[in-house]
């Protein structure tokens, strides 16, 4: 079966940096997505990953390593809008999205 | 309007109600998409539309329903629900369904809850 895994929930302090992690098991890859969803709101695109690498928009990072089937988003200087949960999803060999459960994110302070 | 637009936003019905969800994107996308959303799991993806004609179906229970008139309209068609169809109902589009960025863009969802 198909399995996307990320941490339930996180906290973190203003100012600091935290990495959230994202294993994956599909059938193709086809590139690698990160999403912000704040409660009660629609998922945002944050970030895209289709070859093996950093890519850096800003305060946000994002990782990727296919042979390891792992990803990871980097946020720097967190803020309390910071505070949200993100979406970890794989497009695999039919194109379609398979998304993780999401990780909390609380910000302190 | 700007991005992808749903209505209504919350929504209670009984389990012997029909009702309809709808969704409008403005962006010139082909691919529209329905996805339900519960508390703590993954988004589950029921519905995908590429230029009008349906491609995927997940295994979604015949009671939810999926019309797509043209590109830029979805509606989600409800009759004799569970109470755990209670659930975020997100609507998403994007370019199409291939390869590359071909993000998708959500709209704030239909809150569910069936009684």
């Amino acid at each position: 079966g198909q399995n996307i895994d990320q941490p339930t929930e996180m906290t973190a302090t203003e100012g600091a940096i935290v990495q959230i992690n994202c294993t994956y098991q599909t059938s193709g890859f086809n590139g690698l997505f990160w999403y912000q969803q704040h409660a009660g709101e629609a998922p945002t695109f944050l970030s895209y990953n289709v070859l093996d690498g950093l890519e850096e928009k800003g305060r946000f990072s994002s990782f990727l390593s296919r042979s390891k089937g792992y990803s990871y988003l980097l946020l720097k200087e967190l803020q309390m809008k910071d505070s949200a949960s993100y979406l970890c999803a794989v497009r695999d060999s039919n194109y379609q999205l398979i998304w993780g459960a999401g990780t909390k994110l609380i910000i302190k302070p | 309007e700007t991005g992808v637009t749903q209505t209504p936003r919350h929504l209670v019905m009984g389990m012997t109600n029909k009702k309809s969800l709808k969704c409008e994107q403005h962006l010139g996308h082909n691919a529209m998409y329905w996805y339900k959303q519960s508390a703590k799991k993954p988004l589950e993806l029921m519905f995908v539309y590429n230029f009008k004609e349906q491609t995927e179906n997940n295994s979604v229970p015949s009671r939810f329903s999926p019309e797509c008139p043209n590109s830029s309209h979805l509606f989600l068609h409800l009759h004799t629900l569970q109470p755990e169809d209670s659930a975020l109902y997100l609507c998403a589009s994007s370019q199409d369904v291939g390869l590359g960025y071909n993000e998708q863009f959500f709209g704030p969802g239909t809150r569910l809850t069936v009684l």
